[in-house]
Parts: C-alpha cells; sequence; structure tokens
C-alpha cells in the first residue's frame, strides 16, 4: 500500500540536544499528524496539523504543515530519555478522509 | 474508560494454520481500523468499519485475510493457510467518528508464522 517518505530511519541522540524529522508524500494531504510508538505499545497522537504553514507545538514538540502540503516536519526540544521510541507521521487525503497513510517511522535512541 | 483492547497479545502458529486476531474498541466508536505492520515498516491499511456500512476491504493484502465486526463492536481479523509472510504486529484502532483523525490504538497482536 501507499506509505509516506519519512526520514532519517534512526537517530542516536545525546540528552538534551534537539531532534529533527520529515515525512514526505507525492500526494496532497489535508491534515498531516504524527504519533510516537512505545514498545509494545500502539500508536499515540502527538501532534495534528490542518492548513498549510501551520506551526503546533505540544510541550517540547514542534510540528509544522509544510506549504506545498506535500510535507510536514517534527522537531523535539531538549531531548529526554523517555522521548526514546518510534515517531509516525500519518496523512489524511482530502480524496478519503477515512483513512491514514502513515509513514515508515523515525526511530530514535537518547543516550544519557 | 478502558481503551482499545486486543487479543491474544502474542502468536505463534505454524505455516498454514488459521489464526483469529480479537479487537474490542472503545465503547461509543463507531469506526475501526485494522492496520498490519511489519518490521521495519510503517502502518499499513487492511480494513475499515464504519457502523452498519459495507467494510472498505481495500486493504485486504489477499482473499486469505478476513475480518467481521459483530454488533459494530468486537472485531475479529482471521488470517486463513497462514504464511511465513504473514508475520506481523496487527494493530486494531477505533474512532468515534468517520472521517476522525482520532484513532484510538490497541497494543497490537504480534502474530509469528514458522
Amino acid at each position: 500500500g501507499q506509505q509516506l517518505n519519512q526520514s532519517p530511519q534512526s537517530m542516536f541522540i545525546q540528552e538534551g540536544e534537539d531532534v529533527s524529522m520529515n515525512c514526505t508524500s507525492s500526494s496532497i494531504f489535508n491534515t498531516w499528524l504524527w504519533y510516537k510508538q512505545d514498545p509494545g505499545e500502539g500508536p499515540v497522537l502527538l501532534i495534528a496539523l490542518y492548513k498549510a504553514g501551520e506551526l503546533t507545538s505540544n510541550g517540547r514538540l514542534t510540528a509544522q504543515f509544510g506549504t506545498t502540503r506535500k510535507d510536514s516536519f517534527l522537531n523535539i526540544s531538549a531531548s529526554i530519555p523517555s522521548d526514546v521510541g518510534i515517531y509516525f507521521c500519518a496523512g489524511r487525503s482530502r480524496v478519503n478522509t477515512d483513512k491514514l497513510i502513515f509513514g515508515t517511522g523515525t526511530r530514535l535512541q537518547v543516550f544519557p | 474508560g478502558a481503551g482499545v483492547s486486543q487479543s491474544p497479545s502474542n502468536k505463534v502458529t505454524e505455516k498454514g494454520k488459521d489464526v483469529e486476531l480479537r479487537c474490542d474498541p472503545i465503547s461509543g466508536h463507531t469506526a475501526l481500523y485494522w492496520y498490519r505492520q511489519s518490521l521495519g515498516q510503517g502502518l499499513e491499511f487492511l480494513i475499515y468499519f464504519q457502523g452498519n456500512s459495507a467494510p472498505d476491504k481495500s486493504g485486504l493484502p489477499s482473499d486469505r485475510f478476513s475480518a467481521e465486526r459483530t454488533g459494530g463492536s468486537v472485531s475479529t481479523l482471521t488470517i486463513q493457510r497462514t504464511q511465513q509472510e504473514d508475520s506481523a504486529v496487527y494493530l486494531c484502532a477505533s474512532s468515534p467518528r468517520s472521517a476522525s483523525y482520532e484513532q484510538y490504538f490497541g497494543p497490537g497482536t504480534r502474530l509469528t508464522v514458522t
């Protein structure tokens, strides 16, 4: 099935560092979502974006809806050990709003 | 309140056997989704139920896969004649209404086909 391209695939960082990851698609989306998945758990919604250019924060997390409507970015500031996990972007198209298309994930490791 | 629950949490089966995976959505949620997550991959959409409407089966990878939702609540995903490539985590999500981003995920069932 269709998937979004997400990069980087994995990141290994020191505690306190900032993190950036992005997601791109060949299709236009009207909603971009970012989820985090902890081991053995289902994904949990972090941030939802609804308009091109929108910038939304949730604590140390900030996400942006790209102006082309084909990409999105997630930044994590001052990383802490509990940020470890897999981060997925997901998009909702204008054509079929009932489905989410997920990115391939960014695996984040934080070292103390 | 209780979240989405799935059972079993882990299932090991021999190639060729049939398996059933269960999902209990959040009470009152009308939409239910099944996804498959293979190692190193994102979430692959399988099937979507919304109320009493015919399900969207467009993501099912083969006719060995089927799903039912009884009484608008519990759902069962069945895989017949399992193959090794079916090994994955199967995630269920529910949503309070269609066309909603508010998908709440269960913990998943890890299926291993030997």
